[in-house]
């Protein structure tokens, strides 16, 4: 399995400007996660999905973010428009709660977005 | 969730078994404790999850004490390549509103030298 993977790996944009995050999930999880990471506030949950259905928002940091998952392969993280104090590395991770007790929290994460926001 | 203490850092010689320490001594009874590492510039990576009894996987070893107050994850063979921050994280095993979010506080930075 290729892992979770993530698009782009860096983006560098202007102050105002769409920025449009990818994620294609391990195939066969059904849950995904969306995180980000700086280093002043450690790693943050944003949102997550179960089944492609948003379940838990409440860590979207304000409007400019939003969130989709319009099929079991594809989630998208979107900020508009973006802010300097949005860059950070966005983490997506995926996870098949089903199976062994506990591994509710095995979550496994892709290469991270690092976004720079001028 | 139970509160974690780690160790900031820890170094270890190459081929030498790294013991990690996470001290979780408010942890309840349904709580697990799970390990994370994350090499620099990469996502966080699962490693094993326990509730009371030893586990071991391909990566590494969990012990946690009969009381579950403490736990000790520890790789066997320690490579440059296990360089990294490690994680230890209490968390419920059930779902349930807010079971997902995984608090990463500061964990142990292991430095594995050659």
């Amino acid at each position: 399995d290729a892992g979770v993977i993530q698009s782009p790996r860096h983006e560098v944009t202007e102050m105002g400007q769409e920025v449009t995050l990818r994620c294609k999930p391990i195939s066969g999880h059904d849950y995904l996660f969306w995180y980000r990471q700086t280093m002043m506030r450690g790693l943050e949950l944003l949102i997550y999905f179960n089944n492609n259905v948003p379940i838990d928002d409440s860590g979207m940091p304000e409007d400019r973010f939003s969130a989709k998952m319009p099929n079991a392969s594809f989630s998208t993280l979107k900020i508009q428009p973006s802010e300097p104090r949005d860059s950070a590395v966005y983490f997506c991770a995926s996870s098949l709660v089903q199976g062994r007790a506990g591994n509710l929290n095995e979550q496994f994460f892709g290469p991270g977005t690092r976004l720079t926001v001028l | 969730d139970a509160k974690t203490t780690q160790p900031t850092s820890m170094d270890c010689a190459e081929g030498r078994a790294a013991n990690l320490p996470c001290n979780h001594s408010t942890i309840s009874g349904n709580e697990y404790v799970y390990w994370y590492r994350q090499i620099h510039s990469q996502g966080p990576q699962y490693i094993i999850h326990g509730l009371k009894n030893n586990e071991t996987n391909e990566m590494a070893s969990l012990i946690i004490t009969e009381d579950r107050k403490s736990s000790t994850l520890i790789l066997p063979h320690a490579t440059l390549r296990d360089t990294a921050v490690y994680y230890c994280i209490v968390r419920v095993g059930i779902s349930g509103a807010g079971s997902y979010q995984l608090t990463f506080g500061k964990g142990t930075k292991l430095s594995v030298i050659p």
